[in-house]
């Protein structure tokens, strides 16, 4: 069984980089699209992008300008950046696996964007 | 991008009843690249439906989805006590996808 477990910071100050990690267990990275898509009462479900396990990606132009995906495939791992962080961008991310459709995804893991 | 408009908001509704949630798009969506997504409290969404009316794996036969162009409509028959949560679609025909605002089944 495919699993997903996001792990990084839970504050992320303001203008500061929001930076996280979703490891994959029970299956291989390869093969597979792997995408982060965000949850925010103001804005409900947003799909961030995705990235290919050998490196290719696609972004939500709205956020395009900000975000950096990336893939290591050593460790099963996949990475969000998403600098300049406001307010605006304080969420539940979730990482998931699928380019269009998510069949797995991780718990999720709230980030609150204040100084 | 396209706009999905989710109706209604919230739906009332007893155990074993029907329930029909439908989803309007901005613009036609390319060859019924919509999904069906369901979200229970505290939890991660679960992919329901693909390709407007393909269940993903392992989704219990009482879920179907229908629709084409801007109209999509997801059917739950016999509402179980697990299927009380919120709903939502999502297209991917056109980047970026897009998802609606959700519908709330619950418990009449």
């Amino acid at each position: 069984q495919v699993q997903l477990q996001e792990s990084g910071p839970r504050l992320v100050k303001p203008s500061e980089t929001l930076s996280l990690t979703c490891t994959v267990s029970g299956g291989s990275i390869r093969s597979y699209y792997w995408s982060w898509i965000r949850q925010s009462p103001g804005k409900g479900l947003e799909w961030i992008g995705y990235i290919y396990y050998s490196g290719s990606t696609n972004y939500n132009p709205s956020l395009k300008s900000r975000v950096t995906i990336s893939v290591d495939t050593s460790k099963n791992q996949f990475s969000l950046k998403l600098n300049s962080v406001t307010a605006a961008d304080t969420a539940v991310y979730y990482c998931a696996r699928g380019q269009v459709t998510f069949d797995y995804w991780g718990q999720g893991t709230l980030v609150t964007v204040s100084s | 991008e396209i706009v999905l408009t989710q109706s209604p908001g919230t739906l009332s509704l007893s155990p074993g009843e029907r329930a029909t949630l439908s989803c309007r798009a901005s613009q036609s969506v390319s060859s019924s690249y919509l999904a069906w997504h369901q979200q229970r409290p505290g939890q991660a969404p679960r992919l329901l439906i693909y390709g407007a009316s393909s269940r993903a794996t392992g989704i219990p036969d009482r879920f179907s989805g229908s629709g084409s162009g801007t109209d999509f409509t997801l059917t739950i028959n016999r509402l179980e006590p697990e299927d009380f949560a919120v709903y939502y679609c999502q297209q991917y025909g056109s980047s970026p996808w897009t998802f609606g605002q959700g519908t709330k089944v619950e418990i009449k």
